[in-house]
This record gives C-alpha cells, structure tokens and sequence, in this order.
C-alpha cells in the first residue's frame, strides 16, 4: 500500500520559516494537499494541488511538490500557527493516502 | 456556507455494522464534488476510509475495501457510510468532508466519534 512519510516535528521560532516535508514513492506524479488540525478541531485545508491556496488562507502558506517530496512552507510564522499538519496525496490508482503526521512547535 | 453534520450511534458493539450519515446543507451533492469519509483513531493520524462521487462512482480505502459500503442520496442531500465487522481498532473520531476534484477535501464535519465496545 502507498504511505507517505512525515517527520513527527518541528519546532520553529516567531517569524521564521517552518518546512514540513512528506515523502512518498514517486509524489511528484500525484496531487499533494495539506491540512492544519488544532486540538478539538477539524482539520483545515491549507494547500491543494501542491501549490494553491484556499480562500482565507494567508499567504505565509505554501506548497510545493516534486520527485518524492511533498513541502508545505510556513513563512513568518506565527504562534497560531502551531498545530498538527497532515499531507495528503491523490492519484486515480491509489486514490487517497494521508501522511503520518507533523506536530508543529512555535517556540 | 457549505456545512456538514455528521450523525450516527456513538457506541457499536464487536462484530456489528456501523452506520454513519452525513446532511450537506449550503450546497446540493448534485452540483458535483466527490463526498468523503476519513477517520481518526484517539491520539492518532488521519486515515482515509472512502469517496463518493456525486454520480455513485466509489472509491475505497484499500485496507477497509472488504468492509466499506459509502452511498449517496441526492434527494436527501446526504451520503452515508456503512463498516462492517466492528472491532475495537475501529474506534475513532469520524468525518464526512467534501473533496475537491484532484485531491483535498475543502469543508468538513466536526466529526462524530464512535466507539467499538461491548
């Protein structure tokens, strides 16, 4: 089965730049998407189809996705920022896969 | 403001089929979009269980192929979700959402928890 990998964190000072990567066999060939999830929260649609963003999502958010890394990019980040992040991949053979998941600290 | 609700039993017992539905307002399913469920064990990751699509194409999970039923009923307005075969690892928080046509799923429930136990 298809899996993609998170790193379990990162930790990021105000203002900087946070990277969170997702790996997975041949990535770059599907549609990578990211959610933000807060405690007791639904996750959030934050990037879909690797670089575009949802209505309402600040532009500090950005995607990117080749060869088999997927990367969501958190400029200037923020303490509200901090939550758990997820990927997502799609393709029309595997369908839909999510990442393990990355807990993001803003120290 | 498209919104979802999801609506079911919150505790199954083993072996028994569980049965999940979920009411779009703010949009008609018939319009398009894909229609999704994704669960989340208590502490853990996100896990795809299935799409719909508004037409009645399914796709599922591979890992849950053999137990997933998910359904659509356009008159209501709603799509529902069967699982089979319940067990304790079965045991998670579950969310309708809707997908986008490549990937991502742009408005979700909040997410109805169901717990597996006798």
């Amino acid at each position: 089965s298809y899996e993609l990998t998170q790193p379990p964190s990162v930790s990021v000072s105000p203002g900087q730049t946070a990277s969170i990567t997702c790996s997975g066999d041949k990535l770059g060939d599907k549609y990578a998407s990211w959610y933000q999830q807060k405690p007791g929260q639904s996750p959030l649609l934050v990037i879909y189809q690797d670089r575009k963003r949802p209505s309402g999502i600040p532009e500090r958010f950005s995607g990117s996705n080749s060869g088999n890394t997927a990367t969501l990019t958190i400029s200037g980040t923020q303490a509200m920022d901090e939550a758990d992040y997820y990927c997502q991949a799609w393709d029309s053979s595997t369908a839909s896969v999510f990442g393990t998941g990355t807990k993001v600290t803003v120290l | 403001q498209v919104q979802l609700q999801e609506s079911g039993p919150g505790l199954v017992k083993p072996s028994e089929t569980l049965s999940l539905t979920c009411v779009v307002s703010g949009y008609s399913i018939n319009s398009g979009y894909y229609w999704g469920w994704i669960r989340q064990p208590p502490g853990k990751g996100l896990e795809w269980i299935g799409n719909i699509y508004y037409i009645g194409n399914t796709y599922y999970n591979p890992s849950l192929k053999s137990r997933v039923t998910i359904s659509v009923d356009t008159s209501k307005n709603q799509f529902s979700l069967k699982l089979n075969s319940m067990t304790a690892a079965d045991t998670a928080l579950y969310y309708c959402a809707r997908g986008l046509g490549q990937g991502g799923f742009d408005y979700w429930g909040q997410g109805t928890l169901v717990t597996v136990s006798t």
